[in-house]
């Protein structure tokens, strides 16, 4: 239980277009997901938190004009990288909890996807 | 201010030698404190958590962790190390509130010595 997919795995972009990744939950419902980017050899940074219907939190320094994120059902969460460039190459990874209850929703990650800017 | 350290970098040990990855963290009060691998181009797989209890916590792939409240450490320890455990591991700690963020620390690469 508790599997979190992404898509795609890896994409390749040109400078200046838009790319959309998407972040399922595949068996259970997820009120909050969570996206967070690591460049190469580096940790995790969480850029942004959503809960379902309501608008992201971003972290300090991340620009939420470009990177888009909406949770619209308690089962997709997407990201989409706007007027991609260079620089957003990275490895993106998302992460998915549920309130069941518990003190501390545990997060679920998802497999991650490389996006690549030419 | 809440941090989690990882001082080793990059750490290599021979095939079925015992390993130790070191983690400190810094939290007002004792948070929650997980251990994940990532294997290259892949997502974190959680190997074990600490949230309350025994201070010894054993994880998948005969990982375990000791908790040490008085030198706030979270180390990682496993008694013989196989090649395919080669990976980056991360610790990391969490708050009590209910969609609490996740702090990473900066990771440690292990590499394997045939």
């Amino acid at each position: 239980g508790a599997v979190v997919s992404q898509h795609p795995s890896w994409v390749i972009c040109k400078s200046g277009t838009s790319v959309k990744i998407e972040c399922r939950s595949l068996d259970f419902q997820a009120t909050t997901m969570f996206w967070y980017r690591q460049f190469p050899k580096q940790s995790l940074m969480l850029m942004a938190t959503s809960n379902e219907g309501s608008k992201a939190t971003y972290e300090q320094g991340v620009e939420k004009d470009k990177f888009l994120i909406n949770h619209a059902s308690l089962t997709l969460s997407t990201l989409t990288v706007t007027s991609a460039h260079p620089e957003d190459s990275s490895f993106y990874i998302c992460s998915a909890s549920t309130s069941a209850g518990a003190t501390y929703n545990e997060q679920f990650f998802g497999p991650g996807t490389r996006l690549t800017v030419l | 201010a809440q941090s989690v350290t990882q001082p080793d970098i990059h750490i290599t040990v021979s095939e079925g030698a015992s390993l130790e990855l070191r983690c400190n963290y810094s939290y007002g009060a004792t948070p929650y404190l997980f251990w994940y691998v990532q294997s290259p181009g892949q997502g974190l797989q959680l190997l074990l958590k600490y949230f309350s209890g025994d201070t010894l916590v054993q994880g998948i792939k005969g990982f375990e962790a000791e908790f040490k409240r008085s030198q706030s450490s979270f180390n990682l320890r496993k008694p013989s190390v196989h090649w395919s455990d080669a990976a980056e591991y991360f610790c990391a700690l969490a708050g009590y509130s209910s969609a609490s963020k996740i702090i990473f620390g900066s990771g440690t690469r292990l590499s394997i010595r045939p």
